[in-house]
């Protein structure tokens, strides 16, 4: 898989948006980009994931660039509950059933 | 939907003992995986299973691990001889064959080794 770039901590205040940015360079034509979240003392859960196009869901928004070498998290609006560790793994779609590989994420810090 | 769970949440033990966690993943998921987590940073893969076959170990995973899926249900992950390097999360993933499998995890188990 291949690697991707995070900030080390971001912080936020509540209820305004937080945008999480991820780096992925050497991005291949076949790799999905997902984003999980640690919450602490908890396990990661999967938040959302696209390949081109921007994506959203309940949980938060995808925007990826047009040449694919980033893309952004975005949380609409950041409640205390959002605070955790933010990881940006790229996928291959063609390894189903190989590991996530997780690097260190990004630290989120949410005030109230 | 129950989840993955995971049993025990705790454990301490001392060196050199034995220990084993079981995980039991979303039933119909037939991929399972076992990861490792130490403190500041990411998880680390361990192994993986479709159904009752593991069929891939990370070199993280010495002599001392094993890990089995009877049945391709539940699994579970021992850890022989103990030490204290070995003090870490231990988290259990299950997923569907499928493109984009997504992974769900468990809460993991917290193993300290005195």
């Amino acid at each position: 898989d291949a690697k991707t770039t995070q900030p080390n901590s971001m912080e936020s205040n509540e209820e305004e948006p937080v945008h999480l940015p991820c780096n992925h360079s050497t991005i291949s034509g076949t790799d999905y980009i997902h984003w999980y979240r640690q919450l602490p003392s908890q396990g990661p859960e999967y938040v959302i994931h696209g390949l081109t196009s921007n994506v959203n869901n309940r949980m938060a928004s995808l925007a990826i660039a047009e040449d694919r070498k980033s893309s952004t998290l975005i949380l609409h609006r950041a409640t205390l509950r959002d605070a955790a560790v933010y990881y940006c793994i790229l996928r291959d779609w063609g390894q189903a059933g190989t590991a996530l590989i997780f690097g260190k994420g990004t630290t989120l810090s949410v005030s109230s | 939907d129950t989840g993955v769970s995971q049993d025990p949440r705790h454990k301490i033990t001392k060196r050199g003992q034995n220990v084993t966690f079981r995980c039991d993943p979303i039933s119909e998921h037939n991929r399972l995986y076992w990861y490792r987590q130490t403190l500041g940073q990411g998880p680390e893969f361990l192994t993986y299973f479709q159904n009752e076959a593991q069929l891939e170990k990370s070199r993280l995973l010495s002599d001392r691990f094993s890990a089995e899926r009877p049945k391709g249900s539940f699994s579970t992950l021992e850890i022989q001889r103990t030490e204290q390097g070995d003090s870490a999360m231990y988290l259990c993933a299950s997923s569907l064959v499928s493109g984009e499998e997504t992974q769900y995890f468990g809460p993991g188990t917290r193993l300290l080794v005195l």
